[in-house]
């Protein structure tokens, strides 16, 4: 069985711009959360989806944005880019919303913006 | 707030020896509480997760860690450390009922032959 599926593995963004990075769940997972780990830190929390519905945001801009769709894939936007906004963006899956029960993590997309 | 401190940003022990890695967690009400694995260039490995079944909670590739409540720690340990266990390792935290997961600054083991 497939994991959790990031796209794309790696990209390179210039500043102001904007960028879309993909998730697929575990198959039969409905919720997926976003995470950013900047070099040398912890994953921070973004977004959390289920049952595409907005289940908890964590403390980022509004340039910052993502979606769930029906078949519970997700996008991860950001907009206006900034040098800050490099880092390692990781999706995680679970079976239902909450954080309580644990992650399945992808291997994540590194996006470095210059 | 949920919050986790991880003693020592490195750690560094020989082939056999003991590890143990450090987690001291902040919370208002009952904890869920997890140590992930992480590997270069990889995403986080689930290595075990203490969900009030039982205080010493084993997960994968020998590791286990103990919950214990009166000194806020649940700190991983493994009696004989392998080479393919040098990584970089986080403690997180989620409260009852919550949507998100905090994580420590992470751990980096190293180990020598």
């Amino acid at each position: 069985d497939a994991g959790v599926t990031q796209s794309p593995t790696h990209l390179i963004k210039t500043r102001g711009q904007h960028v879309t990075l993909r998730c697929s769940p575990i198959s039969g997972h409905k919720s997926v959360s976003w995470y950013q780990q900047v070099l040398g830190q912890g994953p921070q929390f973004i977004f959390q989806y289920y049952e595409k519905e907005e289940r908890g945001r964590g403390n980022f801009p509004d340039r910052f944005s993502a979606r769930q769709f029906p078949n519970y894939s997700s996008e991860l936007n950001v907009n206006a880019l900034l040098l800050g906004d490099s880092a390692l963006y990781l999706c995680a899956s679970s079976l239902a919303g909450g954080a309580n029960y644990g992650y399945t993590f992808g291997s994540g997309t590194r996006l470095t913006v210059v | 707030a949920q919050s986790v401190t991880q003693l020592g940003s490195h750690v560094s022990v020989s082939e056999g020896a003991l590890v143990l890695l450090r987690c001291n967690y902040s919370s208002s009400v009952p904890p869920y509480l997890f140590w992930y694995v992480q590997y270069p260039n990889q995403g986080l490995q689930l290595l075990l997760k203490y969900t009030s079944a039982a205080t010493l909670v084993k997960g994968i590739n020998g590791f286990e860690a103990e919950f214990k409540k009166s000194e806020t720690s649940f700190h991983l340990t493994k009696p004989s450390a392998h080479m393919s266990d040098a990584a970089e390792y986080f403690c997180a935290v989620s409260e009852t009922g919550s949507n998100d997961m905090r994580f420590g600054a992470g751990t980096r083991l190293t180990v020598k032959p």
